[in-house]
Protein backbone atom coordinates (compact mmCIF):
# COMPACT_ATOMS: atom_id res chain seq x y z
CA UNK A 1 0.00 0.00 0.00
CA UNK A 2 1.33 3.48 -0.58
CA UNK A 3 2.08 5.71 1.91
CA UNK A 4 1.24 9.75 1.98
CA UNK A 5 3.01 11.60 -0.48
CA UNK A 6 4.07 15.06 -0.51
CA UNK A 7 5.95 17.25 -2.95
CA UNK A 8 8.58 19.46 -2.86
CA UNK A 9 10.21 17.83 -0.44
CA UNK A 10 12.18 20.92 0.42
CA UNK A 11 11.73 24.55 -0.68
CA UNK A 12 13.96 27.72 -0.18
CA UNK A 13 12.48 30.90 -0.97
CA UNK A 14 12.42 34.79 0.19
CA UNK A 15 9.72 36.43 2.57
CA UNK A 16 6.85 37.79 1.25
CA UNK A 17 6.90 35.10 -1.95
CA UNK A 18 4.45 32.45 -2.32
CA UNK A 19 4.70 28.99 -2.11
CA UNK A 20 2.54 25.97 -2.70
CA UNK A 21 2.59 22.38 -1.41
CA UNK A 22 0.67 19.02 -2.47
CA UNK A 23 -0.29 16.07 -0.69
CA UNK A 24 -2.10 13.25 -2.20
CA UNK A 25 -3.40 10.92 0.74
CA UNK A 26 -3.55 6.84 0.89
CA UNK A 27 -6.57 5.78 -1.29
CA UNK A 28 -9.62 5.64 0.56
CA UNK A 29 -8.61 7.83 3.14
CA UNK A 30 -11.36 10.64 4.08
CA UNK A 31 -9.53 12.31 6.35
CA UNK A 32 -6.78 14.38 5.45
CA UNK A 33 -4.96 16.85 8.08
CA UNK A 34 -1.96 19.65 7.22
CA UNK A 35 0.35 20.44 10.37
CA UNK A 36 3.50 22.68 10.58
CA UNK A 37 6.07 20.99 13.14
CA UNK A 38 8.55 23.96 13.88
CA UNK A 39 12.45 22.64 15.03
CA UNK A 40 11.78 21.17 18.69
CA UNK A 41 8.06 21.28 18.45
CA UNK A 42 4.99 18.75 18.08
CA UNK A 43 3.22 19.16 15.08
CA UNK A 44 0.57 21.74 14.85
CA UNK A 45 -2.87 20.99 13.32
CA UNK A 46 -3.23 23.64 10.71
CA UNK A 47 -6.27 22.06 8.74
CA UNK A 48 -8.26 19.53 8.87
CA UNK A 49 -10.66 17.46 5.89
CA UNK A 50 -13.79 15.04 5.64
CA UNK A 51 -13.67 14.32 2.31
CA UNK A 52 -13.56 17.88 0.69
CA UNK A 53 -15.06 19.69 3.06
CA UNK A 54 -13.29 21.80 5.93
CA UNK A 55 -13.61 20.19 9.39
CA UNK A 56 -11.70 22.43 11.76
CA UNK A 57 -9.41 25.37 10.41
CA UNK A 58 -9.17 27.17 13.43
CA UNK A 59 -5.14 27.19 13.43
CA UNK A 60 -4.61 28.29 10.42
CA UNK A 61 -3.36 31.84 10.02
CA UNK A 62 -6.14 32.85 6.95
CA UNK A 63 -4.66 36.15 6.02
CA UNK A 64 -1.78 34.45 4.40
CA UNK A 65 -2.17 30.48 4.24
CA UNK A 66 -4.95 28.63 2.39
CA UNK A 67 -5.95 25.16 1.70
CA UNK A 68 -8.12 22.93 -0.56
CA UNK A 69 -9.15 19.18 -1.36
CA UNK A 70 -9.63 18.38 -4.78
CA UNK A 71 -12.54 16.36 -5.24
CA UNK A 72 -11.71 14.68 -1.63
CA UNK A 73 -8.61 13.12 -2.62
CA UNK A 74 -5.56 15.36 -3.05
CA UNK A 75 -4.93 18.73 -1.38
CA UNK A 76 -2.94 22.13 -2.04
CA UNK A 77 -1.56 24.20 0.80
CA UNK A 78 -0.43 28.03 0.15
CA UNK A 79 1.37 30.35 1.55
CA UNK A 80 1.07 33.90 0.22
CA UNK A 81 3.16 36.27 1.25
CA UNK A 82 5.36 34.20 3.14
CA UNK A 83 7.01 35.54 6.84
CA UNK A 84 10.71 33.94 8.17
CA UNK A 85 8.60 32.73 10.81
CA UNK A 86 7.03 30.59 8.56
CA UNK A 87 10.16 28.01 8.05
CA UNK A 88 9.08 24.51 9.44
CA UNK A 89 8.26 21.27 8.12
CA UNK A 90 4.21 21.21 6.52
CA UNK A 91 3.06 17.38 7.19
CA UNK A 92 0.67 15.78 5.27
CA UNK A 93 -1.59 12.98 7.36
CA UNK A 94 -4.34 10.73 6.11
CA UNK A 95 -6.12 8.54 8.05
CA UNK A 96 -9.51 6.21 7.27
CA UNK A 97 -11.68 8.26 9.81
CA UNK A 98 -11.26 11.00 12.33
CA UNK A 99 -10.79 8.11 14.97
CA UNK A 100 -8.18 6.17 13.00
CA UNK A 101 -4.48 5.95 13.05
CA UNK A 102 -3.11 8.77 11.05
CA UNK A 103 -0.33 8.05 8.54
CA UNK A 104 1.76 10.92 7.80
CA UNK A 105 3.95 11.90 4.72
CA UNK A 106 7.63 12.52 4.71
CA UNK A 107 7.09 16.53 5.11
CA UNK A 108 8.21 19.27 3.11
CA UNK A 109 10.84 21.46 4.48
CA UNK A 110 10.32 25.45 4.47
CA UNK A 111 13.06 27.73 4.61
CA UNK A 112 12.29 31.27 4.48
CA UNK A 113 15.18 33.84 4.22
CA UNK B 1 -5.99 26.46 26.28
CA UNK B 2 -4.93 22.35 25.37
CA UNK B 3 -1.51 21.25 26.41
CA UNK B 4 0.77 18.13 27.26
CA UNK B 5 4.01 17.63 29.12
CA UNK B 6 6.76 15.47 28.38
CA UNK B 7 10.76 15.43 29.40
CA UNK B 8 12.40 16.55 26.62
CA UNK B 9 15.44 14.26 27.21
CA UNK B 10 15.54 11.05 28.33
CA UNK B 11 18.90 9.09 27.53
CA UNK B 12 19.17 4.89 28.46
CA UNK B 13 21.53 2.09 27.17
CA UNK B 14 21.03 -0.62 25.13
CA UNK B 15 18.55 -3.57 26.06
CA UNK B 16 17.57 -1.11 29.00
CA UNK B 17 14.04 -0.49 30.00
CA UNK B 18 12.68 3.15 29.57
CA UNK B 19 9.42 4.82 30.16
CA UNK B 20 8.42 8.42 28.92
CA UNK B 21 5.41 9.99 30.75
CA UNK B 22 3.13 12.22 29.30
CA UNK B 23 0.25 14.46 31.76
CA UNK B 24 -2.20 16.25 29.71
CA UNK B 25 -4.40 19.56 30.59
CA UNK B 26 -7.11 18.90 28.02
CA UNK B 27 -10.76 19.60 27.46
CA UNK B 28 -12.94 16.70 25.01
CA UNK B 29 -9.96 14.58 25.59
CA UNK B 30 -10.85 11.14 23.73
CA UNK B 31 -7.64 9.19 23.90
CA UNK B 32 -4.02 9.24 24.12
CA UNK B 33 -1.69 7.94 21.27
CA UNK B 34 1.79 7.70 20.77
CA UNK B 35 4.00 8.70 17.40
CA UNK B 36 7.67 7.76 16.74
CA UNK B 37 9.59 10.68 14.56
CA UNK B 38 13.77 9.46 13.73
CA UNK B 39 15.38 12.85 12.65
CA UNK B 40 14.25 14.05 8.98
CA UNK B 41 11.87 11.53 9.08
CA UNK B 42 7.83 11.44 9.47
CA UNK B 43 6.23 10.65 12.44
CA UNK B 44 5.03 6.94 12.55
CA UNK B 45 2.07 5.53 14.98
CA UNK B 46 3.04 3.18 17.74
CA UNK B 47 0.07 2.89 20.84
CA UNK B 48 -3.15 4.10 21.58
CA UNK B 49 -5.04 4.17 24.67
CA UNK B 50 -8.61 4.56 24.09
CA UNK B 51 -9.31 3.24 27.80
CA UNK B 52 -7.78 3.05 30.65
CA UNK B 53 -4.81 0.47 31.29
CA UNK B 54 -2.09 -1.06 29.45
CA UNK B 55 -1.81 -1.91 26.25
CA UNK B 56 1.05 -3.92 24.74
CA UNK B 57 2.52 -3.87 21.20
CA UNK B 58 5.87 -6.21 21.09
CA UNK B 59 8.20 -4.09 22.68
CA UNK B 60 6.22 -1.35 23.39
CA UNK B 61 3.50 -0.58 25.95
CA UNK B 62 1.43 2.48 26.72
CA UNK B 63 -0.44 3.07 29.89
CA UNK B 64 -3.75 5.66 30.73
CA UNK B 65 -5.07 6.43 33.66
CA UNK B 66 -8.03 9.50 32.86
CA UNK B 67 -8.54 10.14 36.41
CA UNK B 68 -4.66 10.98 36.76
CA UNK B 69 -4.38 12.79 33.44
CA UNK B 70 -1.36 11.24 32.80
CA UNK B 71 0.04 8.17 30.77
CA UNK B 72 3.46 7.04 29.56
CA UNK B 73 5.22 4.88 26.89
CA UNK B 74 7.20 1.92 27.86
CA UNK B 75 9.79 0.60 25.53
CA UNK B 76 11.68 -2.56 26.86
CA UNK B 77 14.87 -4.47 25.41
CA UNK B 78 16.27 -1.21 23.86
CA UNK B 79 17.96 -0.87 20.58
CA UNK B 80 20.40 1.60 18.97
CA UNK B 81 17.25 2.28 16.15
CA UNK B 82 14.64 3.36 19.17
CA UNK B 83 16.74 6.57 19.28
CA UNK B 84 14.53 9.15 18.30
CA UNK B 85 12.04 11.69 19.15
CA UNK B 86 8.66 10.76 21.03
CA UNK B 87 5.26 12.82 20.69
CA UNK B 88 2.54 11.94 23.49
CA UNK B 89 -0.24 13.15 21.64
CA UNK B 90 -3.87 13.33 22.70
CA UNK B 91 -7.55 12.67 20.75
CA UNK B 92 -9.87 15.45 20.99
CA UNK B 93 -13.35 16.47 20.42
CA UNK B 94 -13.28 20.06 19.32
CA UNK B 95 -15.85 22.41 19.41
CA UNK B 96 -17.19 21.53 16.38
CA UNK B 97 -17.66 18.23 17.00
CA UNK B 98 -13.96 17.47 15.11
CA UNK B 99 -11.77 14.68 16.52
CA UNK B 100 -8.01 15.49 16.32
CA UNK B 101 -4.91 15.35 17.78
CA UNK B 102 -3.10 17.77 20.15
CA UNK B 103 0.52 16.92 20.52
CA UNK B 104 3.40 17.52 22.68
CA UNK B 105 6.82 18.97 22.39
CA UNK B 106 8.05 15.42 22.38
CA UNK B 107 10.73 13.62 24.24
CA UNK B 108 14.42 12.98 22.62
CA UNK B 109 15.83 9.35 23.29
CA UNK B 110 18.92 8.80 22.84
CA UNK B 111 20.17 4.75 23.34
CA UNK B 112 23.81 4.18 24.17
CA UNK B 113 25.89 1.06 23.58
Amino acid sequence: EAGVAQSPRYKIIEKRQSVAFWCNPISGHATLYWYQQILGQGPKLLIQFQNNGVVDDSQLPKDRFSAERLKGVDSTLKIQPAKLEDSAVYLCASSLGQDETQYFGPGTRLLVL
Amino acid sequence: GQSLEQPSEVTAVEGAIVQINCTYQTSGFYGLSWYQQHDGGAPTFLSYNGLDGLEETGRFSSFLSRSDSYGYLLLQELQMKDSASYFCAALLISSGSARQLTFGSGTQLTVLP
